[in-house]
């Protein structure tokens, strides 16, 4: 699997969109760019996935770009809640997690 | 629809006693992965299987750790004779197909080495 770089950290202000970005040079042509974050200690909880369009749902936005190089995570609104280590993962099998960057939302 | 359910949420084991953790995929998934996570540290993949069959074990420890996905019931992650390194949050991961990966998780298992 293809490995990710991420910033260590960041934060955001509430209500202010959040964007996390994720280099992937080495991504190979069938490999997916997944989103996934751990909120505390809770299970990993799933995001967004993509290929090559970007892609959007009720949660978040994934930005890729063209080369596939490298992606963004958009949360559009973040709130409290959304205070957690976000993972970018590239893989066409099993969830290879790394560090991840940990969103910190203030108030 | 309930999601992937693991059980038990905590458990504390004495050094030398064997651990049993389980985990029921969600509905129609026939894919289940095992990871850990020691305190402080990311989460590490330890095995993937379909029914009946390791598809990849390369993140297992090589004693005492074994896995199963039996044709009926829950996967079983099972430690033999723990110690107190094997003190993590054990998370379960079901999907329905390989390739595209939108897995779903379990709240995981908090296993204790006493």
């Amino acid at each position: 699997d293809a490995k990710t770089t991420q910033p260590p950290s960041m934060d955001c202000a509430e209500g202010r969109a959040a964007n996390l970005p994720c280099n992937h040079s080495t991504i190979s042509g069938n490999e997916y760019v997944y989103w996934y974050r751990q909120i505390h200690s809770q299970g990993p909880q799933y995001i967004i996935h993509g290929l090559k369009n970007n892609e959007t749902n009720e949660m978040a936005s994934l930005i890729i770009t063209e080369d596939r190089k490298s992606s963004t995570l958009i949360l559009p609104h973040a709130t409290l809640r959304d205070t957690a280590v976000y993972y970018c993962i590239v893989s066409y099998s099993k969830l290879t997690f790394g560090k991840g960057i940990t969103l910190s939302v203030r108030p | 629809n309930a999601g992937v359910m693991q059980n038990p949420r905590h458990l504390v084991r004495r050094r030398g006693q064997e651990a049993r953790l389980r985990c029921s995929p969600m509905k129609g998934h026939s894919h289940v992965y095992w990871y850990r996570q020691l305190p402080e540290e990311g989460l590490k993949f330890m095995v993937y299987l379909q029914k009946e069959n390791i598809i990849d074990e390369s993140g297992m420890p090589k004693e005492r750790f074994s896995a199963e996905f039996p044709k009926e019931g829950p996967s079983i992650l099972r430690i033999q004779q723990v110690v107190r390194g094997d003190s993590a949050a054990y998370f379960c991961a079901s999907s329905s197909s390989l390739g595209v990966q939108r897995a779903f998780f379990g709240q995981g298992t908090r296993l204790t080495v006493v």
